[in-house]
């Protein structure tokens, strides 16, 4: 069965320092990978999505980037993080949109972050 | 019009009421649709999936849903404290090449 481990679990960093967190999944070939924020009472955003190593797709303009570089990992990355940066972080998988399967498919999301900027 | 539109709630029933969430839609070829359960301060979980029009049972769920109309909705029966959480409706929308496209949620309390 897949599984997808996202960490840390919560994280504290001051305004200005650099940021990576990192999502692995198993049990699945070539996913198509999310990166997600949520604001404290607010819905999801997408920020990132990917369809291959190396194939990164942003979705709104900010303070953070993302990489791919194996097939099942991805990583959300910040050189300087500011306060608007804080919130739950979310990595989800999803079967690769593009075939025709895919329209099926849910997302599949990990634990989370936790992101407080202080 | 929002992609995918939720009441954002809070609604509150009483414990082993049927609690009611719906969710509408403008993609009219959207095809795949699901709903999520998300406890305070964890992720999203996949509770239902429904791809076709009328109503698809899992236990105490039911997910109902109508394209014609663009509106799917989700049953919960016999409601516990338990189901106290937000639920979020997503469509897979096909103009925007297979992307999920979240509501804001809908809060849910189930009293007691």
């Amino acid at each position: 069965s897949q599984t997808i481990h996202q960490w840390p679990a919560t994280l504290v960093q001051p305004v200005g320092s650099p940021l990576s967190l990192e999502c692995t999944v198993e049990g699945t070939s070539n996913p198509n990978l999310y990166w997600y924020r949520q604001a404290a009472g607010r819905g999801l955003q997408l920020l990132f999505y990917s369809v291959g190593i190396g194939q990164i797709s942003s979705e709104v303009p900010q303070n953070l980037s993302a990489s791919r570089p194996q097939d099942r990992q991805f990583i959300l990355s910040s050189k300087k993080l500011l306060l608007s940066d804080s919130g739950f972080y979310l990595c989800a998988w999803s079967v690769q949109f593009g075939r025709v399967s895919s329209y099926n498919s849910p997302l599949h999301f990990g634990n989370g972050t936790r992101l407080t900027v202080t | 019009q929002k992609e995918v539109e939720q009441n954002s709630g809070p609604l509150s029933v009483p414990e082993g009421a049927i609690a009611s969430l719906n969710c509408t839609y403008s993609d009219r070829g959207s095809q795949s649709f699901f709903w999520y359960r998300q406890y305070s301060g964890k992720s999203p979980e996949l509770i239902m999936s429904i791809y076709s029009n009328g109503d698809k049972e899992d236990g105490r769920f039911t997910a109902q849903l109508n394209k014609a109309s663009q509106y799917v909705s989700l049953l919960i029966r016999d409601s516990q404290p338990s189901d106290s959480a937000t639920y979020l409706c997503a469509v897979v929308h096909y103009n925007q090449g297979g992307k999920l496209i979240f509501g804001q949620g809908t809060e849910l309390s189930v009293k007691p």
